[in-house]
């Protein structure tokens, strides 16, 4: 199975901030590569799929680039309504896998 | 609107079997693939299963490959999945997901879960 890091596992961060997240895979996944948030006793949400392609309803201070095995989620300026846990998922190829998560504190 | 609703979670011994199932609406239900996603108590994400549009493709991870099975009525416009030989390692609180496209492709909308407990 693709093993896909993310980093970092956690972080703290203040109101405006720029957050950056990172997931690599551990092989090839073109741009196969969707971002979710999940906030505690709630279903993820997804963000941006295809690597880049920014989710509907979702604000634009959030974007998503990378190909191949490497991919980052910016929050360009982070909002109280942005801290959670943030996922990365490879749809490749089965079985897909999902990183570790990224939780966003406050600072 | 999109709704997914998931039933048929519960307390259940090691060994068990159990059928969780998903009743689906807002959206076209036989055009879509879907999946199912699960996350044990405190801990991330897995993805479990997904299914095609027309049940022809399917795919498990490999924790469940063989003690899992999907499956859908695109008649009731409901999923499905079919659990064997449970183990403890499978208490988790199981996600029902829509796929974007007719294959699978991405998760787009999840709904709020159904609790499995594995425990004697």
């Amino acid at each position: 199975a693709i093993q896909m890091t993310q980093s970092p596992s956690s972080l703290s961060a203040s109101v405006r901030d720029r957050v950056t997240i990172t997931c690599r895979a551990s092989q090839y996944i073109r741009n196969d590569l969707a971002w979710y948030q999940q906030k505690p006793g709630k279903a993820p949400k997804l963000l941006i799929y295809a690597a880049s392609a920014l989710h509907i309803g979702v604000p634009s201070r959030f974007s998503g680039s990378g190909s191949d095995t490497d991919f980052t989620l910016i929050i360009s300026s982070l909002q109280p309504d942005d801290f959670a846990t943030y996922y990365c998922l490879q749809d490749y190829s089965y079985p897909w896998t999902f990183g570790q998560g990224t939780k966003v504190e406050i600072e | 609107e999109v709704q997914l609703v998931e039933s048929g979670g519960g307390l259940v011994e090691p060994g068990g079997s159990l059928r969780i199932s998903c009743a689906a609406s807002g959206f076209t239900f036989e055009n879509y693939g879907m999946h199912w996603v699960r996350q044990p108590p405190g801990k991330g994400l897995e993805w479990v299963s997904g299914i095609t549009w027309h049940s022809g493709s399917t795919g498990y991870a490999d924790s469940v490959k063989g003690r899992f099975t999907i499956s859908r009525d695109n008649a009731k416009n409901t999923l499905y999945l079919q659990i064997k030989s449970l183990r403890r390692e499978d208490t988790a609180l199981y996600y029902c997901a829509k796929d974007r496209e007719r294959w699978l492709q991405s998760i787009d909308y999840w709904g709020q879960g159904t609790l499995v407990s594995v425990s004697s």
